[in-house]
């Protein structure tokens, strides 16, 4: 069975920093894998997907990488800002398997 | 641009009875899904429709009903309502299974 694990489960920065988010997967026989923002009360956003295939995906100030064979991904934001307040989720697709596994996400703070 | 719709916002249930959420995606995407997300328990599929016509049984499907009205509805049926299914429920679409989630803006139910 797919676990997916997100550390820290809450985050809080001042505006301006650099961040990483941090997901790891259980099993590396992962089809693709998506990052999510979620707002309070709100659906959730994709942000990026990765492609197994992939090392990374990029959109604007978002970076995201992905290491099978360690089974982890990493979600960089640059320049943080307090637009930026959400948790974050991130969601494996298994090879062989039709549904997502989603962590359980980080809630991040960004401060002005 | 709707995107993905949901009906009703907000319900509250008394045990036993019964009740239909709505979604509906303007998208012309094949892919729907129902998903619960419970404090601590992230998010969990109940079931998906992988294009019109099929539906399947995600992680948690007990207590729930699908109906694929056309490429376009996808409903979640509630027979018998338990204070178990108190959640907030999100449907989703994608193009194709193993692509992009757009997610609306969920339901949140309440069963006493």
């Amino acid at each position: 069975k797919q676990e997916v694990t997100q550390i820290p489960a809450a985050l809080s920065v001042p505006e301006g920093e650099n961040l990483v988010l941090n997901c790891s997967f259980t099993d590396s026989a992962i089809y693709n894998l998506q990052w999510f923002r979620q707002d309070p009360g709100k659906g959730l956003t994709s942000l990026l997907l990765i492609q197994s295939s992939q090392r990374e995906q990029t959109s604007g100030r978002l970076n995201a990488s992905l290491d099978k064979s360690s089974g982890r991904s990493t979600l960089y934001i640059a320049a943080s800002q307090p637009g930026d307040s959400a948790t974050y989720l991130c969601a494996v697709k298994r090879s062989g398997y039709s549904t997502l596994t989603f962590g359980k996400g980080t809630m991040l703070l960004v401060s002005p | 641009n709707a995107g993905v719709t949901q009906t009703p916002k907000f319900q509250v249930l008394k045990t036993g009875q019964s009740m239909t959420l709505q979604c509906a995606q303007d998208m012309n995407h094949n892919s729907m899904y129902w998903y619960r997300q419970d404090p601590g328990m992230g998010l969990r599929l109940i079931y998906y429709s992988a294009s019109e016509g099929t539906t399947d049984k995600g992680e948690v499907p007990n207590g729930y009903n699908v109906s694929r009205l056309n490429k376009r509805e996808f409903s979640l049926r509630l027979e018998s309502a338990a204070p178990s299914q108190t959640s907030v429920y999100f449907c989703a679409s994608s193009r194709q299974l193993d692509e992009k989630l757009f997610f609306g803006s969920g339901t949140q139910l309440s069963v006493l």
